[in-house]
């Protein structure tokens, strides 16, 4: 099967920085995509990584190894803002399709 | 400044209804899908089209069809609503397909509740 992993829920503290792992098998897929995703709203994109190492992008930065099938999202100086779903993505070989996870819930509090 | 626009929003349907979720593109892309999501779930693909007159199978495929006539539109029937379609559903296009890392735009969701 096409098997992405994410922790469900995490939670931290405003100000602080929180990285949001992701797994996927080795043999699956091309790159990895992240999206954001507020309640009741529709997943906007956040990154995509096709080579190793880490990419940053202001406050955000996403990191990929595909010999170990791993990823994370790291998130600095969160704001109250930044709580919402964060979904990791990918493409099996192959194919023009994206396959998600289900999906880590980050509450950010005061 | 469109860009994925679906409709309706929200719908109730009874056991046994059809009815069709609309989607339409302004931008130009040659690729569609359709996601639906439900708690614990994440996204789970429904139908996905490479190009006008090309549609294929996602993961969730049954109770379900598209049709892809034209570049713009992406239409998703639902045969027989069950209740087991509740769910959450988004339209997505994008410009070379998944492979390229090309961004993909989503639609602002329909909520769909089948009683």
């Amino acid at each position: 099967g096409q098997n992405i992993d994410q922790p469900t829920e995490m939670t931290a503290t405003e100000g602080a920085i929180v990285q949001i792992n992701c797994t996927y098998q080795t043999s699956g897929f091309n790159g990895l995509f992240w999206y954001q995703q507020h309640a009741g709203e529709a997943p906007t994109f956040l990154s995509y990584n096709v080579l190793d190492g880490l990419e940053e992008k202001g406050r955000f930065s996403s990191f990929l190894s595909r010999s170990k099938g791993y990823s994370y999202l790291l998130l600095k100086e969160l704001q109250m803002k930044d709580s919402a779903s964060y979904l990791c993505a990918a493409p099996p070989r192959g194919f023009q399709k994206l396959v998600f996870g289900t999906g880590t819930r980050l509450l950010v509090s005061p | 400044n469109a860009g994925v626009t679906q409709t309706p929003k929200f719908q109730v349907l009874k056991t046994g209804q059809s009815m069709t979720l609309q989607c339409a593109q302004d931008m130009n892309h040659e690729y569609m899908s359709w996601y639906r999501q439900d708690p614990g779930m994440g996204l789970r693909l429904i139908h996905y089209s490479v190009g006008a007159g090309i549609t294929d199978q996602g993961e969730v495929p049954n109770g379900y069809n598209v049709s892809r006539s034209t570049t713009e539109d992406f239409p998703l029937r639902l045969l027989s609503a069950a209740p087991s379609q509740t769910s959450v559903y988004f339209c997505a296009s994008t410009e070379q397909g998944a492979l390229s890392g090309n961004t993909i735009y989503f639609g602002e969701g329909s909520w769909l509740t089948v009683v």
